[in-house]
């Protein structure tokens, strides 16, 4: 089954709110994280990455924490802007023999209010 | 740099047809690989490349078939395409596994 966020959640905030988006994982031996973006007929875009060995890392109005005891990732974004509205998707890589193969989560749907 | 490009954007195909979705990436990366989306769900692996003359195969393998010949073209070949293979195509790559992977615009398949 799904090892990375099971549920399609949805987010509505207002512009200049602060969001924050939820993924949990199942796999303990995951070592990279990756949040990425997707608009309406697009393609992923690469938002944020994570390394197992730090709990938080920060990136242009972004941040990512990675909660290893509970398997919890959230993204956090600051000042909230209709631009940002989309799906946004955690991706896991499990290291080892599953090396380079990424599992992504359903999804988080972000609407932002003007 | 265009970075991943794929094609075609659109198609549509009979149950039984076959064809080649076709993927090429201009910025040296090794590491290429195939996903499909389906709607309300994230993306699944199909198979996957570390380098030119490697594959290996991902979560939902069946049905497909890959090939590296050279490390700008990741081709996804469908065998005898099924309307259960309705759903929008994604290549991507990266530097190095794991690493960011960029990808490409996607190519929407309808299987009749």
């Amino acid at each position: 089954g799904e090892s990375v966020g099971l549920h399609l959640p949805t987010l509505s905030v207002q512009e200049g709110d602060n969001s924050i988006i939820n993924c949990a994982y199942s796999n303990s031996a995951s070592d990279y994280f990756i949040w990425y973006k997707q608009e309406s007929g697009k393609g992923p875009q690469f938002i944020i990455d994570i390394r197992s060995n730090m709990d938080k890392r920060q990136g242009q109005r972004v941040t990512v924490l990675l909660n290893k005891t509970v398997k919890h990732l959230s993204l956090q974004i600051a000042a909230t802007q209709p631009g940002d509205s989309a799906v946004y998707f955690c991706a896991e890589n499990a290291g080892g023999t599953s090396y380079g193969k990424l599992t992504f989560g359903q999804g988080t749907i972000l609407t932002v209010h003007p | 740099n265009a970075g991943v490009t794929q094609t075609p954007k659109f198609q549509v195909l009979k149950t039984g047809q076959s064809m080649t979705l076709q993927c090429a990436q201009d910025m040296n990366h090794e590491y290429m690989s195939w996903y499909r989306q389906d709607p309300g769900m994230g993306l699944r692996l199909i198979h996957y490349s570390v380098g030119a003359g490697i594959t290996d195969q991902g979560e939902v393998p069946n049905g497909y078939n890959v090939s590296r010949s050279t490390t700008e073209d990741f081709p996804l070949r469908l065998l005898s395409a099924a309307p259960s293979q309705t759903s929008v195509y994604f290549c991507a790559s990266s530097y190095r596994q794991p690493d960011t992977q960029y990808f490409g615009p996607g190519t929407r398949l309808t299987v009749l």
